[in-house]
């Protein structure tokens, strides 16, 4: 069956402009992940989505960050007012449940803030 | 807080050898979970190994192992006869408690190049 798939691929943004990152986990899955990972580094939780309970928001960096997932489908990731420190690539996860213990990624969105 | 640690920036192994990368980790929770991941230059995150911190037994995959040693809060990937195709960076991570988020907390990764 068909992967986590993230859209776009690639976003090179001014920046100040805000993104709009979009993620679509796998059918049936209820958990989904956002993660960020900096060139070169490990992946930094971003937040958490689970079925219809409040999402764990407590790896978003600032204000400017925002996701909403409707049910259990697709979220998306926005990023207001973008800065040059938020070039990354942002990884988004899902798996069958919180316990459960493979997450699935996509291939990632590379942000580029010029 | 919880942590990972990855002490080794870059590894080489010989083909066909063995290697053995380290990660350590930091937890007061009981109830962990320890997760090795596989990231080629494609960016792809690919799962390689579980392992839970009631298990018993040491985690296997193929070939790959888990060295989980509790007490001394360390969770070692042992690739056996190392191929080319192994050459990537190579992320350990913990979930904490009894899953209530499941989010995952990476170290900073071992990038491992494979001789032929």
């Amino acid at each position: 069956g068909a992967g986590v798939s993230q859209s776009p691929s690639n976003k090179v943004t001014e920046k100040g402009k805000d993104v709009e990152l979009r993620c679509d986990p796998i059918s049936g899955h209820t958990a989904l992940y956002w993660y960020r990972q900096r060139l070169g580094q490990g992946l930094e939780f971003l937040i958490y989505f689970q079925g219809n309970s409040a999402p764990d928001k407590s790896g978003l960096p600032s204000d400017r960050f925002s996701a909403e997932r409707t049910g259990e489908s697709v979220s998306t990731l926005t990023i207001q007012r973008t800065q040059q420190e938020d070039s990354a690539v942002y990884l988004c996860a899902s798996s069958l449940g919180p316990s459960a213990y493979e997450q699935y990624f996509g291939p990632g969105t590379r942000l580029t803030v010029t | 807080a919880q942590k990972i640690t990855q002490t080794q920036p870059g590894m080489f192994v010989q083909e066909k050898e063995a290697v053995t990368l380290d990660c350590t980790y930091d937890t007061s929770d009981p109830s962990y979970g320890l997760f090795w991941y596989k990231q080629p230059s494609s960016g792809e995150m690919i799962f390689l190994i579980y392992q839970g911190s009631y298990d018993q037994q040491n985690a296997t995959e193929g070939r790959y192992s888990l060295n989980f040693q509790k007490a001394r809060k360390s969770a070692n990937l042992v690739i056996s006869a190392s191929q080319l195709g192994d050459s990537a960076m190579y992320f350990c991570a913990m979930r904490e408690g009894t899953g209530n988020t499941g989010k995952l907390i990476f170290g900073q990764g071992t990038t491992l190049q494979v001789k032929p």
